[in-house]
């Protein structure tokens, strides 16, 4: 069945750059989520990456998709404190239906 | 621009006392609507989506359910709280357009106790 993968803990000093990691299983995936949840919020999309792109950037967000591997990537340059929250992978397909989460990547930046 | 309002947030309320969670959203017409449960654990739980009034697809049976009484209106509902009912619940919306993901609430907090 369908599964999304992401490693649970990560952290980094400020100033430096997260890279965050997610597979996932589904080829027939169209879109890619990364969603961005601070404590006691909401999940907030950061971006998403169409599945016949290798690369979008955004500001400080780059992703980057590897679709032969099924693999994601999120990552955020000169990450700041700010940063530090839990950040989810998702996949999708098209007609507007279910995402698959991951269990979500807890991003820690130390000062 | 679209706008999607969860309330309560937050709610305590003793075992076996009914509960009821709503859900709206503005600005868009016929939207998926889903409902997650987060437990303390991290993971999202798909709980209930619909893709129309009235059409509920219920993705783990358990002690809740969910109706759909207007188009952009989404209720999580129980007849009788377990301790294990609680968590941070959150409700969700997606556009038929291909492209989006969903856009969430801002979740209710629920503590049975």
């Amino acid at each position: 069945g369908e599964d999304v993968e992401q490693s649970l803990f990560l952290s980094v000093r400020e100033g430096d750059s997260s890279v965050i990691n997610c597979t996932y299983t589904d080829s027939s995936s169209t879109y890619l989520y990364w969603y961005k949840q601070e404590p006691g919020a909401g999940l907030q999309l950061l971006t998403y990456i169409f599945s016949n792109m290798d690369m979008k950037q955004d500001q400080r967000l780059t992703v980057l998709l590897n679709k032969k591997d099924k693999h994601l990537s999120l990552r955020i340059a000169d990450t700041q404190t700010g940063d530090s929250a839990i950040y989810f992978c998702a996949e999708g397909q098209n007609q507007g239906g279910k995402l698959i989460f991951g269990q979500g990547t807890e991003l820690s930046v130390k000062p | 621009s679209q706008t999607i309002h969860q309330w309560p947030a937050t709610l305590v309320q003793p075992v076996g006392s009914p509960l009821s969670l709503e859900c709206t959203v503005e600005g868009t017409s016929n939207p998926n609507l889903y409902w997650y449960r987060q437990a303390a654990g991290r993971g999202l739980q798909l709980l209930f989506y619909s893709v129309g009034i009235g059409q509920i697809s219920s993705e783990v049976p358990q002690n809740l359910s969910a109706s759909r009484p207007q188009d952009r209106q989404f209720i999580l509902s129980s007849k009788k709280l377990l301790l294990s009912d609680s968590g941070f619940y959150l409700c969700a919306w997606r556009g038929q357009g291909a492209y989006y993901g969903y856009t969430f609430g801002s979740g209710t907090r629920l503590t049975v106790v």
